[in-house]
């Protein structure tokens, strides 16, 4: 069964510093990848979205993401965390007729 | 568009009384998504529609838990009766032609408190 593995329920980091949110993803072929932000109190809401062609992706606020099929994953990063960016981050994949989430991942970032 | 419209905003209940989430989709979308979100389970799908039919309801935790779509641009997921284990945080979403590929645009969410 397709599954997606965000590793790292919480992570911290001090504004300025880069940040890393990892997940990886399990398919027999290559899926569309998605990276949703909830800030608190709202929805999900698109951050970046692969499909096919170029494997790095840019999203918005900074963001962006690599698809690697060798490594089957699709980690998120930002060079300079911003306070603003506090929020939690899920991992989504392409499944039969509805996206497949991963556990999310909470992210701090520290003045 | 004003995206994918939710009500209320918040609901507080107490055990045993029905309750009725209501969602608008985005225009033209044609799929729409229930979720439930809480901190123990984190993010669960409870049932999708595709043009206005029920697809999946799997996720559906049981029978006290009923959606509807009677139309295109309305859907209610009705909880009779409710429990306290059923609060939480209930997202509608919606995308445009197909349920895995496409964007999943979310509504605000519905806190549901049932005492």
């Amino acid at each position: 069964a397709q599954s997606v593995t965000q590793l790292g329920s919480h992570v911290s980091v001090s504004e300025g510093a880069l940040v890393l949110l990892r997940c990886n993803y399990s398919s027999s072929v290559p899926p569309y990848l998605f990276w949703y932000v909830q800030y608190p109190n709202q929805g999900l809401q698109l951050l970046l979205k692969y499909t096919t062609g170029a494997t790095l992706v840019k999203g918005i606020n900074g963001f962006e993401a690599e698809f690697k099929k060798s490594e089957t994953s699709f980690h998120l990063t930002k060079p300079s965390a911003h306070m603003s960016d506090a929020a939690e981050y899920f991992c989504a994949s392409s499944g039969p007729d509805k996206l497949i989430f991963g556990t999310g991942t909470r992210l701090q970032v520290f003045p | 568009d004003a995206g994918v419209i939710q009500s209320p905003r918040h609901e507080v209940t107490e055990m045993g009384q029905e309750v009725t989430l209501r969602c608008k989709p985005i225009s033209g979308h044609d799929y729409l998504f229930w979720y439930r979100q809480t901190m123990m389970r984190g993010l669960e799908l409870l049932i999708y529609f595709n043009n206005n039919v029920p697809i999946d309801d799997s996720g559906m935790p049981e029978d006290r838990f009923s959606a509807k779509m009677p139309n295109a641009s309305f859907s209610t997921l009705k909880i009779q009766p409710s429990e306290p284990r059923d609060s939480a945080v209930y997202f509608c979403a919606s995308s445009l032609w197909t349920g895995g590929t496409d964007t999943q645009y979310f509504g605000p969410g519905t806190r549901l408190t049932v005492l």
